[in-house]
C-alpha cells in the first residue's frame, strides 16, 4: 500500500539556519504530494503541495520539489525563524482516497 | 467562520460510555474525511464521505466505530462502549472535490480521553 517515510526528529536549529526535512514515498499511480504543518496548540494547516512530477510547491519561504525518479518531496527553507517551530507532516494522495501521512518531524528553532 | 469546525474540542469520558464527535465542513465541500492521530504519530484514516455516501470505512478499527453524514454536510463519528485505547485526537477534514489534487482542510480536532 501507499506509504510515506520522513526523517525522524526532533530537529533543532539556530535562527537563520538552512532547513531540510527529508520525505520519500511509495505509491501506486501518480499521487499528489503535500506538506502540512502543525503549530503548537493549533490544527493541521496545508503548507504547500505539488500535483505532478517536477512541480515545485512553495509558501512562506518553504519549498519542495516533486521528484518522481527518487520518489521524494523534501522540504527546504533557506533561513528558519523561531516562528517556524512546529511539527511538519509529509503526505500523499493517490486518488479519491484519504491522505497517507508520515509520522511527522518536530522542528525547534532557537534564537 | 469559513473553516472546518469540530465539537467538542475536548471530551473526557469513562470507559464504556458512548461518545459522538461532530464535524462541520467548509460550506459546499463535497468530501469529508475522518482521521485519528495518536501522540507522536501522523493522522491515520478512519472513513470518508462524498456527499452523504460513505465511500470507504476500511480504517474504522472495529464495529464500535461508526460515522454518518445524512444530509451531505455535517458528519458525526460515534464510538460506542469506549475503551482506553480509543483515547486520541480525532481530526476531520473536507475538500471541495473528489480529485487527488484537491486540498483537504482540517478542523482543530477533538481530543478524546477515555478514563
Amino acid at each position: 500500500g501507499d506509504s510515506v517515510t520522513q526523517m525522524e526528529g526532533p530537529v533543532t536549529l539556530s535562527e537563520e539556519a538552512f532547513l531540510t526535512i527529508n520525505c520519500t514515498y511509495t505509491a501506486t499511480g501518480y499521487p499528489s504530494l503535500f506538506w502540512y504543518v502543525q503549530y503548537p496548540g493549533e490544527g493541521l494547516q496545508l503548507l504547500l503541495k505539488a500535483t505532478k512530477a517536477d512541480d515545485k510547491g512553495s509558501n512562506k519561504g518553504f519549498e519542495a520539489t516533486y521528484r518522481k525518479e527518487t520518489t521524494s518531496f523534501h522540504l527546504e527553507k533557506g533561513s528558519v525563524q523561531v516562528s517556524d517551530s512546529a511539527v511538519y507532516f509529509c503526505a500523499l494522495n493517490s486518488g479519491n482516497t484519504p491522505l497517507v501521512f508520515g509520522k511527522g518531524t518536530r522542528l525547534s528553532v532557537i534564537a | 467562520g469559513a473553516g472546518v469546525s469540530q465539537s467538542p474540542r475536548y471530551k473526557v469520558t469513562k470507559r464504556g460510555q458512548d461518545v459522538a464527535l461532530r464535524c462541520d465542513p467548509i460550506s459546499g465541500h463535497v468530501s469529508l474525511y475522518w482521521y485519528r492521530q495518536a501522540l507522536g504519530q501522523g493522522p491515520e484514516f478512519l472513513t470518508y464521505f462524498n456527499y452523504e455516501a460513505q465511500q470507504d470505512k476500511s480504517g474504522l478499527p472495529n464495529d464500535r466505530f461508526s460515522a454518518e453524514r445524512p444530509e451531505g454536510s455535517i458528519s458525526t463519528l460515534t464510538i460506542q462502549r469506549t475503551e482506553q485505547r480509543d483515547s486520541a485526537m480525532y481530526r476531520c477534514a473536507s475538500s471541495q472535490g473528489v480529485e487527488n489534487t484537491d486540498t483537504q482542510y482540517f478542523g482543530p480536532g477533538t481530543r478524546l480521553t477515555v478514563l
